[in-house]
């Protein structure tokens, strides 16, 4: 079946300008999850939705950072007026049962879309 | 604070060698759960082995084995007979029962020449 897709993979901005990433999680799962991974780290947690509802947003560095999952389906991260330091691979990850009550559950992750701020 | 650690930044070796990652986590848990995945450069995640916290049978899958060992807060992942194929970025990650978020570490470079 069909995994984790996220677009675009690719998104160079001039430094002020807002983005918008789109990810579309595996069809059913109920968590969704956004990290930011910086060029040799590991990925650190942004934020995450159990369906429509966003749980959790202590990840997110700046009010600058935005997420939403209107339907429960798909989400889109958005950071407004960018700044270098937003530079990174984010990436999302999505999991079948809400992640609160299961979190030994695997999460599916996406192939990520790196961001270069100018 | 660093939960996860991950010490070694690179390891290279030769085809069909055996390489063994090392990962020791911090956790006041007493469930908790480990996780390995494996970054390709095309960049997706990708899930290898999950162990649970009341869990230290050591297994192995194929050419993967793990060494969990709560007595050192260890959870070290070993690839038999490498290929290049397994060349990729590893990431150990933990999972709080209490805190409920996937941590990382930073990550080991396996770099398997032919």
């Amino acid at each position: 079946g069909a995994g984790v897709s996220q677009s675009p993979r690719y998104k160079v901005a001039k430094r002020g300008q807002d983005v918008a990433l789109r990810c579309d999680p595996i069809s059913g799962h109920v968590s969704l999850f956004w990290y930011q991974q910086a060029l040799g780290q590991g990925p650190e947690f942004l934020t995450y939705f159990q369906n429509e509802a966003q749980l959790d947003k202590s990840g997110l560095p700046s009010d600058r950072f935005f997420a939403e999952r209107p339907e429960g389906s798909v989400s889109t991260l958005k950071i407004q007026r960018t700044q270098q330091e937003d530079s990174a691979v984010y990436l999302c990850a999505s999991s079948p049962l809400e992640w609160w009550e299961n979190p030994q559950e695997t999460q599916y992750f996406g192939p990520g879309t790196r961001l270069l701020v100018l | 604070a660093q939960k996860v650690t991950q010490a070694q930044t690179e390891i290279s070796v030769v085809e069909k060698e055996d390489v063994t990652l090392d990962c020791v986590y911090e956790t006041r848990d007493t469930t908790y759960y480990l996780f390995w995945y494996k970054q390709p450069p095309s960049g997706e995640l990708v899930f290898l082995i999950r162990r649970n916290s009341f869990d230290e049978q050591n297994e192995i899958s194929g050419r993967y084995s793990w060494n969990f060992q709560k007595s050192t807060s260890s959870f070290n992942f070993t690839i038999t007979a490498s290929q290049v194929v397994d060349s990729a970025v590893y990431f150990c990650a933990l999972s709080e029962y209490s805190w409920g978020k996937l941590q990382f570490g930073a990550g080991t470079q396996v770099v398997v020449t032919p």
